[in-house]
C-alpha cells in the first residue's frame, strides 16, 4: 500500500463546481505539500502545511494531522484549473526528502 | 520561477548506451534532486544531493549515477540505458535551511525514451 494515497484518481467538473481532492498518509510527517503539474508538464508547488488551513485566491489547503489527511478546494472552478494535483509528505524520518501520492487528474469543461 | 533548467529536453537513445542529463539553478540552493515520473507511480525520488559532491540514493536509484561538482550543476548518468528507463525525469532544488517543510522548485523535465 501506498504511504501516500489521493482521492480521487480522476475527476471531471463542470465550470464554476466547487472541487475537492483528498490526501491520506499513513506515516509520520513533518509537513504536507500540494503540487500543480499543467498540461505542458511543468510542476509548481501550490502549498506547504503541517497544520491548519492556507489559501490562496480560490485555492483552500487543510490539514488534520490527528486523522493523517489533508484536502484540496477549488471554489469557482475554472477550465485554467485543469491539470494533475499532486499530494507530497515530508516524512518524520526522511529530512528533505518527499513522498509523493500519484496524484488526480482534474478536468473542469466548460 | 526558480531558476532551473534541464538539458536536453528530449531525448531518444538506444538500449546499452551512455546518456547524461544535466540539471542547472542559479539560486544557490544547497539541496538538489532527481526523480522519475512514470503512469502508475507518481515521482519517484532518484539520488539527490545536499551539497557539492554529497550525494545519498532514493527509492529507485539502481541503474543511475549522479555527481555535483558545483552547486549549481546536479548530472544523471545512466551507465547502460535500458527501456525500462524509459520516463520524464524532473530536477527539483530546495534552499537547505534548517527546519521542515521546504518548498521543492522543479525543472521542466526531460522525456528520456530508450529504444
Amino acid at each position: 500500500k501506498n504511504e501516500v494515497e489521493q482521492s480521487p484518481q480522476n475527476l471531471t467538473a463542470q465550470e464554476g463546481e466547487f472541487i475537492t481532492i483528498n490526501c491520506s498518509y499513513s506515516v509520520g510527517i513533518s509537513a504536507l505539500h500540494w503540487l500543480q503539474q499543467h498540461p505542458g508538464g511543468g510542476i509548481v508547488s501550490l502549498f506547504m502545511l503541517s497544520s491548519g488551513k492556507k489559501k490562496h485566491g480560490r485555492l483552500i489547503a487543510t490539514i488534520n494531522i490527528q486523522e493523517k489527511h489533508s484536502s484540496l478546494h477549488i471554489t469557482a472552478s475554472h477550465p485554467r484549473d485543469s491539470a494533475v494535483y499532486i499530494c507530497a509528505v515530508r516524512k518524520e524520518t526522511s529530512g528533505s526528502r518527499l513522498t509523493f501520492g500519484e496524484g488526480t487528474q482534474l478536468t473542469v469543461n466548460p | 520561477d526558480a531558476g532551473i533548467t534541464q538539458s536536453p529536453r528530449h531525448k531518444v537513445t538506444e538500449t546499452g548506451t551512455p546518456v547524461t542529463l544535466r540539471c542547472h539553478q542559479t539560486e544557490n540552493h544547497r539541496y538538489m534532486y532527481w526523480y522519475r515520473q512514470d503512469p502508475g507511480h507518481g515521482l519517484r525520488l532518484i539520488h539527490y544531493s545536499y551539497g557539492v559532491k554529497d550525494t545519498d540514493k532514493g527509492e529507485v536509484s539502481d541503474g543511475y549515477s549522479v555527481s555535483r561538482s558545483k552547486t549549481e550543476d546536479f548530472l544523471l548518468t545512466l551507465e547502460s540505458a535500458t527501456s525500462s528507463q524509459t520516463s520524464v525525469y524532473f530536477c527539483a532544488i530546495s534552499p537547505g535551511r534548517k527546519g521542515a517543510g521546504e518548498t521543492q522548485y522543479f525543472g521542466p523535465g526531460t522525456r528520456l525514451l530508450v529504444l
